[in-house]
């Protein structure tokens, strides 16, 4: 059974930094891109940043661009998410989310999701 | 980079059919047919109902089906039944890995 697991949100202050681990089993993990979505409260879903299976095509939305990075490590099957410089409009519940298609770029087809972890960002 | 455009909310009785639309541009819905749609009951994480703009995972029902023409992606659902009740959205590839949703539609079964 695909799992995966979000973590390492919480409060922050504007300004400051947080990194969102996703932790994934049931799956060949490195065969796979990955992708963050968020999803501010009461409102739709946001995509965020995509990494392929080898990290060699990464993609960022224009909102976090520059801001956020996206990584992965195959060996932990873990997906991750460095956020700096955070904004009020990045509070949201992030979603680690899996590509259907093995072995190529991030497409942007989301089979299996976390539950997600929700990021607060506030003084 | 822009959402891609919805319906905020569709409606429809038990039984009856409707259709949410997804527009986007040459950038993405129209240049690729990786368009995909997501069931989101409240409360709950995205669901994948539709890929490649007409394919159905394996255990999604029939009722649901895709299209695309041009720059505008459809999500028709037949035979509208009380769980059928939710928020929809529309996502596209838009090319250099990066992707596109739309802005979702509330369904409502009447």
């Amino acid at each position: 059974e695909v799992q995966l697991v979000e973590s390492g949100g919480g409060l922050v202050q504007p300004g400051r930094s947080l990194r969102l681990s996703c932790a994934a089993s049931g799956f060949t993990f490195d065969d796979y891109a990955m992708h963050w979505v968020r999803q501010a409260p009461g409102k739709g879903l946001e995509w965020v940043s995509g990494i392929s299976w080898n990290s060699g095509s990464i993609g960022y939305a224009d909102s976090v661009k520059g801001r956020f990075t996206i990584s992965r490590d195959n060996a932990k099957n873990s997906l991750y998410l460095q956020m700096n410089s955070l904004r009020a409009e990045d509070t949201a519940l992030y979603y680690c989310a899996k590509d259907l298609y093995p072995r190529i770029a991030a497409a942007g087809t989301f089979d299996y999701w976390g539950q997600g972890t929700l990021v607060t960002v506030s003084s | 980079q822009s959402a891609l455009t919805q319906p905020a909310s569709v409606s429809g009785s038990p039984g009856q059919s409707i259709t949410i639309s997804c527009t986007g541009t040459s950038s993405d819905v129209g240049s690729y047919n990786l368009v995909s749609w997501y069931q989101q009951h409240p409360g709950k994480a995205p669901k994948l109902m539709i890929y490649e703009v007409s394919k159905r995972p394996s255990g999604v029902s029939n009722r649901f089906s895709g299209s695309k023409s041009g720059n505008t992606a459809s999500l028709t659902i037949s035979g509208l039944q009380a769980e059928d009740e939710a928020d929809y959205y529309c996502c596209s590839y838009a090319g250099s890995s990066t992707s596109q949703f739309g802005g979702g539609t509330k369904l409502t079964v009447l």
